[in-house]
């Protein structure tokens, strides 16, 4: 079984600073997807930002940037300029060829204002 | 993008009783809905995975006969928490995936999650 895991329980950030949280995952699978979640307080899980496998590129969202490292098996995510609103848990997640999701155990994020 | 909703959002019960969840899609088909189980602090835990029409696929250690999942039509799946406990008390949370053309990533879009208390 696939395996997700977020060494990180809790970080910090200075807002306006960038932060990089950390994911890293186990698979023999070849093709895959892997996703940032983001959970609020209101514990709505809202979609950061999406990777395929197969694409070489990283990718990203405004703020939020990847680097993918598929021969290391590894997912960061890059938040510049932190905002306030930021403040979540974020949780790495990992996308079977069966559909299934398989979740980190997530990253407490704080933002300092 | 697309909308998943849950309810009860919130629901204390006694013992013993049985809670039925639900989950819709509100603005496309899902042929597949998650369910999962999130305690305090801690991550998702899939419990399984239902397809339209056809039976329920539990992750392991999930009991079937205490966790009822029915998935009726394409925009409707229930949860029901049958006899509850106090340890039963957690955050549940269903996702449903689109037919495909709702993303090309074949996205799973959370709902909102419903806070079940078992007195």
């Amino acid at each position: 079984a696939q395996t997700v895991t977020q060494s990180q329980p809790e970080m910090s950030v200075q807002e306006a600073e960038t932060v990089t949280l950390s994911c890293t995952y186990d698979t023999s699978e070849s093709d895959y997807y892997l996703f940032w979640y983001k959970q609020p307080p209101s514990r709505q899980m809202i979609l950061v930002i999406r990777q395929e496998a197969y694409k070489q590129q990283n990718a990203t969202e405004n703020r939020f940037s990847v680097n993918f490292q598929k021969a290391a098996k590894s997912f960061s995510l890059k938040i510049s300029d932190s905002q306030l609103g930021d403040a979540a848990m974020y949780f790495c997640a990992y996308r079977s060829a069966g559909n299934q999701f398989y979740f980190g155990t997530g990253t407490s994020l704080t933002v300092i204002p | 993008g697309a909308v998943v909703s849950q309810h009860p959002s919130w629901v204390i019960c006694k013992s013993g009783t049985s809670v039925k969840i639900e989950c819709r899609s509100l603005d496309f088909q899902a042929t597949t809905m998650f369910w999962y189980r999130q305690f305090p602090k801690q991550s998702l835990m899939l419990m399984a995975t239902s397809n339209e029409g056809s039976k329920a696929t539990y992750e392991q250690g999930v009991e079937k006969d205490k966790f009822l999942i029915n998935h009726a039509s394409l925009t409707l799946s229930t949860l029901t928490v049958t006899s509850a406990h106090p340890e039963d008390s957690s955050f549940y949370i269903c996702s449903a995936r689109g037919q495909g053309g709702t993303s090309g990533y074949n996205e799973q879009f959370f709902g909102p999650g419903t806070r079940l208390t078992v007195l």
